[in-house]
């Protein structure tokens, strides 16, 4: 267990629709990375959160965003959702900014889009 | 741009015999950290070993150690002893300071009884 954890597991929906999906890092982590894993790109980064504030971005489309709460949790949040969505999103948690750090990843959440 | 090479998208091993993975990777950097994650069927990617650049002594952990080749941009994982756990995905990363990180497509690993 990496203490990284994610919510839902599992997600199905419809094409069009809107998803949240969150993030809890490690205690006392303040980075929060998202990358998406599909079938035919691969791991990819998306974008990723210190404290609170975007620290840099990949290749997350413009219907993604993402925020990082007070609490440092971590929302990835998709819309206008499309059949090439359908992947697995993770949340990784760091515990500093500097290059050291090792980032720990959560399970994953599969979304499915019908 | 950085990239990560995995050159073998599937590797076999006998039960408690030794495999190696390939890895190459693209920089002009000087300062940079490798990993190696694994990824079974569960889907969880776990983190099995790191390098840091700047150190010579190639990473141990266990049963598994790299061939850390600074100049000629290669990183390799041995797998000692080889167990039906390690049957998974294995994924090569490198990470530059402050940035983001970038994986190879993978090698899939079986270990065969």
């Amino acid at each position: 267990d990496s203490g990284v954890t994610q919510t839902p597991k599992h997600l199905i929906t419809a094409t069009g629709q809107r998803v949240t999906l969150r993030c809890s890092p490690r205690s006392g982590d303040l980075s929060v990375y998202w990358y998406q894993q599909s079938l035919d790109q691969g791991l990819q980064f998306l974008i990723h959160y210190y404290n609170g504030e975007e620290r840099a971005k990949g290749n997350i489309l413009e219907r993604f965003s993402a925020q990082q709460f007070p609490d440092l949790h971590s929302e990835l949040n998709l819309s206008s959702l499309e059949l090439g969505d359908s992947a697995l999103y993770f949340c990784a948690s760091s515990g500093a900014e500097g290059f050291t750090d090792t980032q720990y990843f959560g399970p994953g959440t599969r979304l499915t889009v019908l | 741009a950085q990239t990560v090479t995995q050159s073998q998208p599937e590797m076999s091993v006998q039960e408690a015999e030794t495999v190696t993975l390939s890895c190459t990777y693209d920089t002009s950097e000087s300062d940079y950290y490798l990993f190696w994650y694994k990824q079974p069927p569960s889907r969880q990617m776990i983190l099995v070993i790191r390098q840091e650049a700047y150190k010579q002594q190639n990473a141990t952990e266990n049963r598994f150690s790299v061939n850390f080749q600074k100049a000629a941009k290669s990183f390799s994982l041995k797998i000692s002893d080889s167990q039906l756990g390690d049957a998974a995905m294995y994924f090569c990363a490198y990470r530059k300071r402050y940035n983001d990180m970038r994986f190879g497509a993978g090698t899939r690993l079986t270990v065969k009884p």
